[in-house]
């Protein structure tokens, strides 16, 4: 059965204090791993695809890196507007679904 | 763009009573997909259409849940008759294209079932 695991589960930071969320997958033939950001009250925020072990792409304060069985979102020094809950998400490669991580909290301390 | 609209944004409804949830998603998407959301169970997908075709509802939890989607800019998920344990946050998305591309969510709509 396919399954996403992310850890930690919540991770407190202070501000400027770099760190990495994992994200480890089981899943035949990988399609999409996806990254995700959700703050409260509000819908998930699409940050990153990644198709293929090695790939990276980043994005301000964020990179997020693959391997063949997990990926990596690495925040360099972060801020306090960072804190919010990172969602991974692979896609089941017969089915086209979407399976989601349940997510890490991020709380970024000034 | 206006991005993937759902309403009400909030409902509160007592037991047995009927609720739907509607959903705008992005113009010129054809792929659309309903959530939900509990802490005990992290994104849960539902249901997903494919040009206004359902293509795999092994997500709907019983047959109490039924979603429509009647054209490309419209869809519908209800529950008759509702109970305390569906409440959650619904979530809508859409993409461009099946397949592995991002998904866009909506904000979202609280379901409180009394």
């Amino acid at each position: 059965e396919d399954q996403v695991t992310q850890s930690p589960e919540a991770l407190r930071l202070q501000e400027g204090e770099s760190s990495s969320l994992n994200c480890s997958y089981t899943v035949s033939g990988l399609r999409g791993l996806f990254w995700y950001r959700q703050d409260p009250g509000k819908g998930p925020e699409f940050l990153f695809t990644l198709y293929s072990a090695g790939e990276e792409k980043e994005k301000e304060r964020l990179k997020a890196t693959l391997t063949k069985k997990e990926s990596f979102l690495h925040i360099t020094a972060p801020k306090p507007e960072d804190s919010a809950t990172y969602l991974c998400a692979v896609q089941d490669p017969g089915t086209y679904k979407y399976i989601f991580g349940t997510g890490t909290r991020l709380k970024v301390l000034a | 763009d206006a991005g993937v609209i759902q309403s009400p944004r909030h409902e509160v409804t007592e037991m047995g009573q009927e609720v739907t949830l509607r959903c705008k998603p992005i113009s010129g998407h054809n792929s659309l997909f309903w959530y939900r959301q509990t802490m005990m169970r992290g994104l849960e997908l539902l249901i997903y259409f494919n040009n206004n075709v359902p293509i795999d509802d092994s997500g709907m939890p019983e047959d109490r849940f039924s979603a429509k989607m009647p054209n490309a800019s419209f869809s519908t998920l209800k529950i008759q008759p509702s109970e305390p344990r569906d409440s959650a946050v619904y979530f809508c998305a859409s993409s461009s294209q099946q397949g592995a591309y991002e998904q866009y969510f909506g904000p979202g709509t609280r379901l409180t079932v009394t």
